[in-house]
């Protein structure tokens, strides 16, 4: 098993531009989330999914859409990049309690 | 929402050293994880600590939900254990999503 994997793990974009993260589990849970980690801080959740076709907002979802057309895949969008979006970017999955975390994507927006 | 805060922000041992991380959290809860986040970012899922304690080797952790905190105890501390050490608690509602502390790093040296 893969577990979680983040396509890309690394990203440069200019002010403005637009760029879609992928995050796939092959474990077959239920539950996805994104979270962005900020220097110094702890992860905070942007949006999250409880099953296929469903997705709600997290604690700082402003800026970014998601889907979740499969039950294994969830993207996180940026329509219009911004530099307060320069950030490391965690997916994770959970079927119970326990989250299970991607490797991370950092992305540099200038 | 619930606040997560842990202690101490910072803390340098030397190799074989025991250390004891705290965390203490604003609200009931019933569910508290702890997280290992190495110096290449990758978050590894250390404890599933609703109450009680639990041991895995040189690890332990201890949860007194009445009294709202968790301890992470090292023992033996090892160079690998440097990172970033963080506790999470549930949001209410459902779908796990988890309110992060800010973290404790651990530097230990040789």
């Amino acid at each position: 098993n893969a577990g979680v994997t983040q396509t890309p793990k690394f990203r440069v974009l200019k002010t403005g531009q637009s760029m879609t993260l992928l995050c796939a589990q092959d474990m077959n849970h239920e539950y996805m989330y994104w979270y962005r980690q900020d220097p110094g801080m702890g992860l905070r959740l942007i949006h999250y999914s409880v099953g296929e076709g469903t997705t709600a907002k997290g604690e700082v979802p402003d800026g970014y859409n998601v889907s979740r057309l499969k039950k294994q895949n969830f993207l996180l969008g940026l329509e219009s990049a911004a530099p307060s979006q320069t950030s490391v970017y965690f997916c994770a999955s959970s079927q119970g309690d326990t989250q299970y975390f991607g490797p991370g994507t950092r992305l540099t927006v200038l | 929402g619930i606040q997560v805060e842990q202690s101490p922000p910072d803390l340098i041992l030397q190799e074989g050293a025991n250390s004891t991380l705290r965390c203490n959290f604003s609200d009931s809860v019933n569910n508290l994880q702890w997280f290992h986040q190495n110096p290449w970012g990758q978050l590894i899922n250390l404890f599933y600590i609703p109450s009680g304690t639990k041991q895995n080797g040189r690890l332990s952790a201890t949860t007194v939900a009445t009294e709202r905190y968790s301890l992470l105890y090292i023992s033996s501390s090892q160079t690998t254990d440097s990172g970033v050490y963080f506790c999470a608690v549930p949001h209410t509602g459902t779908a796990s999503k988890l309110t992060f502390g800010t973290g404790t790093r651990l530097q230990v040296t040789l």
